[in-house]
């Protein structure tokens, strides 16, 4: 099975930089994702990481460590446009298309 | 392209009664995963289907079931429905293979009275 751990809550401030953890526990790791979900709406791709290291995508990058089972989001300059939620997901390699998804991040960026 | 569509958005059910929700891929797409969110429990996975057949079950009881029709549209039914069913009902349609995201739909808010 899988174990995802996310914090519940963050508050930055605009124009700040903030990093969401997120540790799992797999028993076949296959692939972690990043989304974001605003209030009401549908969550959103942002990242996808299947090897160690890091992945830059313009504000956003994400980082993976396999070994140690822990992942991060980093938003750099942040908008208030970045308050939402944000979802770890980890693939597992046993069940081919099953995504298991932490309770998410609520970000809450401020003026 | 069109993304992801769920029908209905919005849902107000009976306690005993029975709901069916549809999904609709998008084009291409063959694998339809369906997800539960409520606000105590987040995103709950409850099946996959991929060319019409279930290949992934989460932990939900019986009353939930799926299918996925010729045309990679899915449906999700609940019988019996619980006030504790109450909570929006996403589907996500992905491409084959372990690096795919996954494209959500908006959801389809079911309210249990």
């Amino acid at each position: 099975g899988q174990n995802i751990d996310q914090p519940t809550e963050m508050t930055a401030t605009e124009g700040a930089i903030v990093q969401i953890n997120c540790t799992y526990q797999t028993s076949g790791f296959n692939g972690l994702f990043w989304y974001q979900q605003h209030a009401g709406e549908a969550p959103t791709f942002l990242s996808y990481n299947v090897l160690d290291g890091l992945e830059e995508k313009g504000r956003f990058s994400s980082f993976l460590s396999r070994s140690k089972g822990y992942s991060y989001l980093l938003l750099k300059e942040l908008q208030m446009k970045d308050s939402a939620s944000y979802l770890c997901a980890v693939r597992d390699n046993t069940n081919a298309g099953k995504s298991t998804f932490g309770d998410g991040t609520t970000l809450t960026v401020k003026p | 392209k069109a993304g992801v569509t769920q029908t209905p958005r919005y849902l107000i059910k009976t306690r005993g009664q029975q709901v069916t929700l549809s999904c609709s891929p998008i084009s291409g797409h063959r694998s339809v995963s369906w997800y539960q969110q409520t606000p105590g429990q987040g995103l709950q996975f409850l099946f996959e289907y991929f060319s019409e057949t279930q290949r992934n079950k989460g932990n939900f009881p019986g009353r939930f079931s799926g299918r996925q029709f010729s045309n990679s549209r899915s449906e999700m039914n609940v019988s019996t429905l619980e006030l504790g069913d109450s909570a929006l009902y996403l589907c996500a349609s992905s491409l084959e293979g372990s690096s795919a995201e996954a494209f959500f739909g908006q959801g389809t808010r079911l309210t249990v009275v």
